[in-house]
């Protein structure tokens, strides 16, 4: 079957650092997506890896190992507004998107 | 750019009666128009995926007769809950997106999505 694997809810500080983890099994591999969901709404899209390695995007930063099968995202410099739920999605052999539960993350000042 | 709308933002029916969410591309053409639940605190689940001008595919366990959708424009989906129940209460979130398989392109497969539809049936 196919699986992603993200943790379910994240503590941080304000301004500090925090790394989301994801890790799949899906059949085929064509991409991974990092989205942001706040409370009530849609998500928005972050992030996309295709290739291996970091790609850095202001304060945020999303990493892949395809050999691994694992992803993380990277929050800097965190502040309060980005409280919200982080899923990691996962685009298959038939270039169906297949969906993390999320992990909602915490900020406390 | 990538704008997707959705109507209704919230609707409130009685059990029985059926709900029309509107899903729109004000933007750009949307080949594929992917129409997704959500229950609080869980994530989206993905419940039927509809082309332009055919008929959608539908995820197992989704009945195809209680949520007909429709896709008549390149910018346009509807989804319709028939005979609507509580449990159907639910928030509601299509997504949209420009490419096609055969394209290639990762922002083929960038979903951007509608604010969603929260349902309450009572």
């Amino acid at each position: 079957g196919q699986n992603i694997d993200q943790p379910t809810e994240m503590t941080a500080t304000e301004g500090a650092i925090v790394q989301i983890n994801c890790t799949y099994q899906t059949s085929g591999f064509n991409g991974l997506f990092w989205y942001q969901q706040h409370a009530g709404e849609a998500p928005t899209f972050l992030s996309y890896n295709v290739l291996d390695g970091l790609e850095e995007k202001g304060r945020f930063s999303s990493f892949l190992s395809r050999s691994k099968g694992y992803s993380y995202l990277l929050l800097k410099e965190l502040q309060m507004k980005d409280s919200a739920s982080y899923l990691c999605a996962v685009l298959d052999s038939n270039y169906q998107l297949i969906w993390g539960a999320g992990t909602k993350l915490i900020i406390k000042p | 750019g990538a704008v997707v709308s959705q109507h209704p933002s919230r609707v409130i029916c009685k059990s029985g009666t059926s709900v029309k969410i509107e899903c729109r591309s004000l933007d750009f053409q949307a080949t594929t128009m992917f129409w997704y639940r959500q229950f609080p605190k869980k994530s989206l689940m993905l419940m039927a995926t509809s082309n332009e001008g055919s008929k959608a595919t539908y995820e197992q366990g989704v009945e195809k007769d209680k949520f007909l959708i429709n896709h008549a424009s390149l910018t346009l989906s509807t989804l319709t809950v028939t005979s609507a129940h509580p449990e159907d209460s639910s928030f509601y979130i299509c997504s949209a997106t420009p490419g096609t398989p055969s394209s290639g392109a990762y922002f083929s497969y960038e979903q951007y999505f509608g604010p969603g539809t929260r349902l309450t049936v009572t």
